[in-house]
């Protein structure tokens, strides 16, 4: 157990419907990370929060947003939700911050379907 | 250009035997990371090793090390004494930059399947 925690684990929806992934960072963690996992694009990187701020910003499509709120928690949001948004969506927490190895330790993920 | 490349998409090693697993990277950045995670089938990331640009010796985690080779721009990861819960998806990550705010780029993976 990472320590970070995703809900909900399974979420199945319809196209064109939007739908909020939630995130909470292990204790101690500023930074906050965002990937999308599919089995054509991979491992990809969405987004970074580090303390409530946006820091780094990947793939990330304009129909998705994300935000990291004052207790640290964030949430990734999807709208107007097409086939090939459906992935499993990973969030990752670290200390942040300084250069240097900051470990990122990853949530059990959230498995998306859009039908 | 990819960031990071992974080459072999699959590969089998005997229980207990040493395995190397390749990346190579591309970057005009002097400052960078890399790290390794594994993903067992059950689907959680796990972080096994990180090597930074500028640091002089391999990196090693236990049976883990890093073979770091910065002029050939590899990173390739050995795992020693292969264990049957080895057997995941391997993949090599790389963030550029002085800060941790910066993109993540991962590997598209290699599936390690050890064998009894």
């Amino acid at each position: 157990d990472s320590g970070v925690t995703q809900t909900p684990k399974h979420l199945i929806t319809a196209t064109g419907q939007r739908v909020t992934l939630r995130c909470s960072p292990r204790s101690g963690d500023l930074s906050v990370y965002w990937y999308q996992q599919s089995l054509d694009q991979g491992l990809q990187f969405l987004i970074q929060y580090y303390n409530g701020e946006e820091r780094a910003k990947g793939n990330i499509l304009e129909r998705f947003s994300a935000q990291q709120f004052p207790d640290l928690h964030s949430e990734l949001n999807l709208s107007s939700l097409e086939l090939g948004d459906s992935a499993l969506y990973f969030c990752a927490s670290s200390v942040g911050g300084t250069f240097g190895t900051d470990t990122q330790y990853f949530g059990p993920g959230t498995r998306l379907t859009v039908l | 250009a990819q960031k990071i490349t992974q080459t072999q998409p699959g590969m089998f090693v005997q229980e207990k035997e040493a395995v190397t697993l390749d990346c190579t990277y591309d970057t005009s950045d002097p400052s960078y990371g890399l790290f390794w995670y594994k993903q067992p089938s059950s689907g959680e990331m796990i972080f096994l090793i990180y090597q930074g640009s500028y640091d002089q010796q391999n990196a090693t985690e236990g049976r883990y090390s890093l073979n770091f080779q910065k002029a050939r721009k590899s990173a390739n990861l050995v795992i020693s004494a292969s264990q049957l819960g080895d057997s995941a998806m391997y993949f090599c990550a790389m963030r550029e930059g002085e800060d941790n705010f910066n993109k993540f780029y991962f590997g598209s993976g290699t599936k390690l399947n050890v064998k009894p």
